[in-house]
């Protein structure tokens, strides 16, 4: 069984630009949940997914969308970058149709936006 | 809104002491409690977790335990070990939401 993976590790973009960060889930995990967080923060939901469909959105603006695709993988885009979109981006999967929500967490993908 | 407070932000502890980090969380519906171990540069790693049906739970030198009532959760770390100075997170979480609200984190130094 393979732990949730993402790429790319780092990232360096301009304000203005789009990104597009990539997550595969653990083995028999449907659902994707994404994280932002900054530097010497807490992670903050953004959003997640269940079978291919949204499932949930934190507070964050539209220029953050999302996508999974049949195998469960998922991508976080993000447009008209800004400097305070510089983080650290985790995903998490989740084990396929639990009662609780135990969550694993990818090594995240470090954004900077100069 | 959904909030996680987290206390204290830093925690300094002599190797073999004990920690305790406190967390209250807002939301009265939340059934699912877990705590990460951070590592510098690494991702969140699972720890122990709580569900809302227990008081407390064990596991070696880590414990956590949960006031419903009071909506307040907190994690033990006894026989502190330099290898256990991370950022320790606490979330909570509704059953079937897969949502986490996170605390703002603590720093644990263990001192040799």
């Amino acid at each position: 069984e393979t732990g949730v993976t993402q790429s790319p590790t780092h990232l360096i973009k301009t304000r203005g630009q789009q990104v597009t960060l990539r997550c595969s889930s653990q083995s028999g995990h449907n659902t994707v949940s994404w994280y932002q967080q900054a530097l010497g923060q807490g992670p903050q939901f953004i959003f997640q997914y269940y079978r291919e469909e949204e499932n949930g959105r934190g507070n964050f603006p539209p220029r953050f969308s999302g996508l999974q695709f049949p195998n469960y993988s998922s991508e976080l885009n993000v447009n008209a970058l800004e400097l305070d979109d510089s983080a650290l981006y985790l995903c998490a999967s989740s084990p396929r149709d639990t009662v609780y929500n135990e969550q694993f967490f990818g090594p995240g993908t470090r954004l900077t936006v100069l | 809104g959904e909030n996680v407070e987290q206390h204290p932000s830093t925690l300094s502890v002599q190797e073999g002491d004990s920690a305790v980090i406190k967390c209250t969380y807002s939301d009265s519906a939340s059934n699912y409690f877990p705590w990460y171990k951070q590592e510098l540069g690494k991702r969140p790693q699972l720890i122990i977790d709580i569900r809302s049906n227990v008081g407390e739970k064990k596991d070696q030198r880590i414990a956590v335990t949960l006031n419903k009532t009071a909506k307040h959760f907190s994690l033990h770390i006894t026989e502190t070990q330099p290898e256990d100075s991370a950022v320790y997170f606490c979330a909570a979480s509704r059953s079937g939401t897969y949502k986490y609200i996170f605390g703002t984190g603590t720093r644990l130094k263990v001192l040799a």
